[in-house]
């Protein structure tokens, strides 16, 4: 079946750059998805990368991916208090765009 | 505006006692999906639909029952079944394709005391 696994929590200072990584362990699907949530809130799309890619990046987000290891990552650069929130990364399954979800990270920046 | 509308944001249900969570989306999308999100815990699938008038279980439907009477409504019954309710339940929505958006609504937080 298909799992992914994130870290739960990630604390950085304004202004510095943050990583969110995450790994899964088997998947045929297309595309790999970062959603981010803010509190009490629905999830909104952040960006998504297609599976033949090992990069993309859109103004501060970077994704890469690395098929071999299973590992994606989300890099935010110049992290700003607004980006605290829960990052979700989902890996889209069949046609119909059905996406599972990891465990989410918890992203604390800090003045 | 197009979008996706969850509601209520926040509803109490006594135990033994069914109640309907209710979306509604105008953005013409014919797949929809219901998910469950408990803390530190990824969402997980309840129910989805990838048409009017059929759907699907996902990974958690037990205790749970949907309907897709029309393209823009997809109401999910928590049922007195559903040992476990208390949680923030999403809708989403999407279009047919592959790497098309979900499109998520604000969720509804439900409590059983």
């Amino acid at each position: 079946g298909e799992d992914v696994e994130q870290s739960l929590f990630l604390s950085v200072r304004e202004g510095d750059s943050s990583v969110i990584n995450c790994t899964y362990t088997d998947s045929s699907s297309t595309y790999l998805y970062w959603y981010k949530q803010e509190p009490g809130a629905g999830l909104q799309l952040l960006t998504y990368i297609f599976s033949n890619m090992d990069m993309k990046q859109d103004q501060r987000l970077t994704v890469l991916l690395n098929k071999k290891d299973k590992h994606l990552s989300l890099r935010i650069a110049d992290t700003q208090t607004g980006d605290s929130a829960i990052y979700f990364c989902a890996w889209g399954a069949g046609g119909y765009n059905k996406l599972i979800f990891g465990a989410g990270t918890r992203l604390a920046v800090h003045p | 505006d197009g979008g996706i509308t969850q509601s209520p944001k926040y509803l109490f249900r006594k135990e033994g006692q069914n109640v309907t969570l209710s979306c509604e989306q105008n953005l013409n999308h014919d797949a929809m999906y219901w998910y469950r999100q408990d803390p530190g815990q990824g969402l997980r699938l309840i129910y989805y639909s990838q048409i009017v008038n059929d759907f699907q279980k996902g990974d958690i439907a037990e205790g749970y029952s949907v309907s897709r009477e029309k393209k823009e409504s997809f109401p999910l019954t928590v049922t007195s079944a559903q040992k476990n309710p208390t949680a923030f339940y999403l809708c989403a929505s999407s279009g047919q394709a592959a790497n098309t958006e979900a499109f998520f609504g604000q969720g509804t937080r439900l409590t059983v005391v």
